[in-house]
């Protein structure tokens, strides 16, 4: 089945612990993305990757990190988690172009709270 | 600024009873505009995509439409089943990086 993987799906956990959230997609996609979702904000882009090795900054990077050393895998890296990276975070792909070409398909979300 | 805005911020409607969004945006020249449907705790899934002013696109009860300044998605004898929330997005033309701007959404609900 195409889909977009996300792990772990609900994490709680404390300022200042660095934390990694991983994204898998298997439909051998050239994009990628991660928006945070929050209540009365919508959807913001935080970082997105056109192609292996190629990585960009979207509308709201600050405290977060990604890699793409690898087609399939786009982990997001919080390095010293804030509680206003509290939010609901979605993983995207699609194929190269991007969104504005191509369906863009979204994994399931993960709930993070940090206290 | 780009901005995107949509109304109602809720619906709720009679099954059957049609309706329309509305999706209003501000950009530098558009790229294209999106639409999505997203579920109670799902991630957005994908609707259509909207190019130029008088394009249109339909799917089942779902037909979405476009001007210069807005794209309604217009729905059509809904049933329950079409409860969700629908988020429009819009990637303008000149921007210093790839970037997807989305609407609060608006939360829709057809009673039976």
């Amino acid at each position: 089945e195409a889909q977009v993987t996300q792990n772990p799906r609900y994490l709680i956990t404390v300022t200042g612990k660095k934390l990694t959230v991983t994204c898998s997609q298997n439909m051998n996609h050239e994009y990628m993305s991660w928006y945070r979702q929050d209540p009365g904000l919508g959807l913001r882009q935080i970082y997105y990757s056109m192609n292996v090795e190629v990585t960009d900054k979207g509308d709201v990077p600050e405290g977060y990190k990604v890699s793409r050393k690898e087609k399939r895998n786009f982990p997001l890296i919080l390095e010293s988690p804030s509680p206003n990276q509290t939010s609901l975070y979605f993983c995207a792909s699609s194929l190269s172009g991007g969104p504005a070409y191509n369906e863009q398909f979204f994994g399931p979300g993960t709930r993070l709270t940090v206290l | 600024e780009d901005q995107v805005t949509q109304s109602p911020e809720a619906l709720r409607l009679q099954e059957g009873e049609s309706s329309s969004l509305n999706c209003s945006y501000t950009v530098s020249g558009l790229r294209g505009l999106f639409w999505y449907r997203q579920d109670p705790g799902k991630g957005p899934e994908f609707l259509f995509t909207l190019y130029s002013a008088g394009e249109e696109k339909e799917k089942e009860r779902l037909k979405a439409t476009l001007t210069k300044k807005e794209s309604f998605l217009h729905i059509t004898a809904p049933k329950p089943e079409d409860s969700a929330t629908y988020l429009c997005a819009v990637q303008p033309m000149k921007t210093s990086y790839d970037k997807v701007i989305f609407g609060p959404g608006t939360s829709l609900s057809v009673i039976p």
